[in-house]
């Protein structure tokens, strides 16, 4: 059972470029979070996508988006990168029907990507 | 949701347990406590969780205090592999699978040989 795959696992881009980067969730889940981690710094919540549509937002500028595909995979776009979002890209899926499930259902994370800007 | 307190890093003898507090005295009713850790270049790895009684898994137990201000993350037997950061979150119940993860900075743990 492959757990959240992410890729590429490592990318470098320059200011101003634009990077798109790829996730498939777990086996099973269909909602999909990203957060970025800065060096040093835990992750910070960027977005979720849950049937194809933004459902929740974290504070980030509108140069951060993304697109979920039928497949619940999902893609972050970032657009005219600045040197601050050299960072890890974290993905992490879980099953949107858990809801009021008293149990609980952790988020599982990718390895993430780490983006490198120049 | 509830903001959260850790030491900032600790050490353990390997073989001995490692015993991690984390202060969420803000929590409420509806809150579960989670913990994830963090080995250096992978990402968060899901430990365990609770409410309000103690939790026990394969990975480790959890004590919350009855209060809930509080709760203790216990490795039982620490080795060389535990090394990590290790993140306590407070979660709302619901929707915990939804739910976005404020993390904080974590508690760095090192084991010592």
């Amino acid at each position: 059972d492959a757990g959240v795959t992410q890729s590429p696992t490592h990318l470098i881009k320059t200011r101003g470029q634009q990077v798109t980067l790829r996730c498939s969730p777990k086996s099973g889940h269909d909602t999909v979070s990203w957060y970025q981690q800065a060096l040093g710094q835990g992750p910070q919540f960027i977005f979720q996508y849950y049937e194809e549509e933004e459902r929740q937002r974290g504070n980030f500028p509108d140069r951060f988006s993304g697109h979920q595909f039928p497949n619940y995979s999902s893609e972050l776009n970032v657009n005219a990168l600045l040197l601050g979002d050299s960072a890890l890209y974290l993905c992490a899926s879980s099953d949107g029907r858990a809801t009021g499930d008293r149990s609980g259902q952790p988020q599982h994370f990718g390895d993430g990507t780490r983006l490198s800007i120049l | 949701d509830a903001k959260t307190t850790q030491p900032p890093s600790m050490d353990c003898a390997e073989g001995r347990a490692a015993n991690l507090p984390c202060n969420h005295s803000t929590i409420s009713g509806n809150e579960y406590v989670y913990w994830y850790r963090q080995i250096h270049s992978q990402g968060p790895q899901y430990i365990i969780h609770g409410l309000k009684n103690n939790e026990t898994n394969e990975m480790a137990s959890l004590i919350i205090t009855e209060d809930r201000k509080s709760s203790t993350l216990i490795l039982p037997h620490a080795t060389l592999r535990d090394t990590a950061v290790y993140y306590c979150i407070v979660v709302r119940l619901w929707v915990v699978g939804n739910e976005k993860l404020t993390f904080g900075t974590g508690t760095r743990l090192t084991i010592i040989p």
